[in-house]
């Protein structure tokens, strides 16, 4: 019954490597995001997607790429793992013409 | 731009004591304002939210913010805390309009003592 759900949970790897982290909500929702959490629990947009179309894009390094292949997933795909991307990365959605989010309940990645 | 700031980083308070977190917004209309808690190694929980209306609100787990215009401010309260409140919390501002982003203050993290 987890309306926003991530996999996996936990990511350890080493760099240079290249991972994915999976979003699927079951809300109806016609929005997802990507969050980053660094180290000191700062909170920061990554991207949005609106019914499978990007719509925010905060200037986050071209190595990482979303996927949405419908509206229910949101897939985040990092290329070339460097030590900096180690953080918890946060799956949120929300229905477009509201504007309250839901979360997931992150995903762990540490870089060695 | 919008900016949220929460100014106390780490907050102590007693078991049964009341609580207040402070958050404060920049924005140039009336933001549509979150509070949010992470509980250790869980993800982010929606505490309540203010829209419009009434500048009280009422949340789960008996929490309350008051959405102050003349402030700028939309502060945190619980009458008396309870040991499982201990946990990070985050107040957040969406401007609205297309893109619905939330900006986060960079949280309080509030500690309970028996």
């Amino acid at each position: 019954d987890t309306a926003v759900s991530q996999t996996p949970k936990y990511l350890v790897t080493q760099m240079g490597n290249d991972k994915s982290i999976k979003c699927e909500q079951n809300l109806g929702h016609d929005t997802m995001y990507w969050y980053k959490q660094d180290s000191k629990k700062f909170l920061k947009i990554m991207f949005s997607y609106n019914n499978k179309e990007l719509i925010i894009n905060e200037t986050v390094p071209n190595r990482f790429s979303p996927k949405s292949p419908d509206k229910a997933h949101l897939n985040l795909h990092i290329n070339s793992l460097e030590l900096g991307d180690s953080a918890v990365y946060f799956c949120a959605s929300s229905q477009v013409t509201q504007e309250t989010q839901y979360f997931g309940p992150g995903t762990r990645l540490l870089v060695l | 731009a919008q900016s949220v700031t929460q100014p106390d980083i780490h907050i102590t308070v007693s078991e049964g004591a009341s609580l207040e977190l402070r958050c404060n917004y920049s924005y140039g209309a009336t933001p549509y304002l979150f509070w949010y808690v992470q509980s250790p190694g869980q993800g982010l929980q929606l505490l309540l939210k203010y829209f419009s209306g009434d500048t009280l609100v009422q949340g789960i787990k008996g929490f309350e913010a008051e959405f102050k215009r003349s402030q700028s401010s939309f502060n945190l309260r619980k009458p008396s805390v309870h040991w499982s409140d201990a946990a990070e919390y985050f107040c957040a501002l969406n401007s609205g309009g297309s893109n619905y982003k939330l900006t986060f203050g960079k949280g309080t993290l509030l500690t309970v003592n028996p």
